[in-house]
């Protein structure tokens, strides 16, 4: 199975900051990534597909990112609603597998 | 308006069974690959399984940790997704969620509202 190692597991930030969460693949999943939020008591939104392409009506100031087999989420710049916990999914090859998840907290 | 709901959860003792269901709506429920996903209390998400379309022989694939003890299936004429759950464990305590899409593209990604399932004595 493939392991997806997500980082931080915890970020404390402040509005307006620049953010990144990471996910290392275990082996090479070209670019079948996509990112997710999710609220307290909510199901989960799509914010990215495919390593690098916005969700429609995803902000801009969500952006993703692939070197090799590392996967970035950069949050341009925070805004009170973006508080929440990401997490990466790799849909490369069955078991699809997430990450563990970053919880983003206000500072 | 595109539409997943989940129904069917409840409190099942462990080795029991249950089957929950996710009526669709809003969207042709034949074309995409439907998927379940759970979370476990205070936890992180976790891929259950997934049912193929009609063009792909309807083929599954799962988690190892339900292989064997779930099964996913559709009725396309009921716009219905399925996932029935047999020797239930403590550890399959966790909300299930069904999701609609295509992975590869942004064509469209619906998650329902989860339906809770608790395991317990």
């Amino acid at each position: 199975d493939i392991q997806m190692t997500q980082s931080p597991s915890s970020l404390s930030a402040s509005v307006g900051d620049r953010v990144t969460i990471t996910c290392r693949a275990s082996q090479g999943i070209r670019n079948d990534l996509g990112w997710f939020q999710q609220k307290p008591g909510k199901a989960p939104k799509r914010l990215i597909y495919a390593a690098s392409s916005l969700q429609s009506g995803v902000p801009s100031r969500f952006s993703g990112s692939v070197s090799g087999t590392e996967f970035t989420l950069t949050i341009s710049s925070l805004q009170p609603e973006d508080f929440a916990t990401y997490y990466c999914l790799q849909y490369n090859s069955y078991p699809y597998t997430f990450g563990q998840g970053t919880k983003l907290e206000i500072k | 308006e595109v539409q997943l709901v989940e129904s069917g959860g409840g409190l099942v003792q462990p080795g029991g069974s249950l089957r929950l269901s996710c009526a669709a709506s809003g969207f042709t429920f034949s074309d995409p690959y439907m998927d379940w996903v759970r979370q476990a209390p205070g936890k992180g998400l976790e891929w259950v399984g997934r049912t193929a379309n009609k063009a792909a022989s309807y083929t599954t694939e799962y988690a190892a940790s339900v292989k064997g003890r779930f099964t996913i299936s559709r009725d396309d004429s009921k716009n219905s997704l399925y996932l029935q759950m047999n020797s239930l464990k403590t550890e399959d305590t966790a909300v299930y969620y069904c999701r609609g899409g295509y992975w590869s593209s942004g064509s469209m990604d619906v998650w329902g509202k989860g339906t809770t399932v608790t395991v317990s004595s």
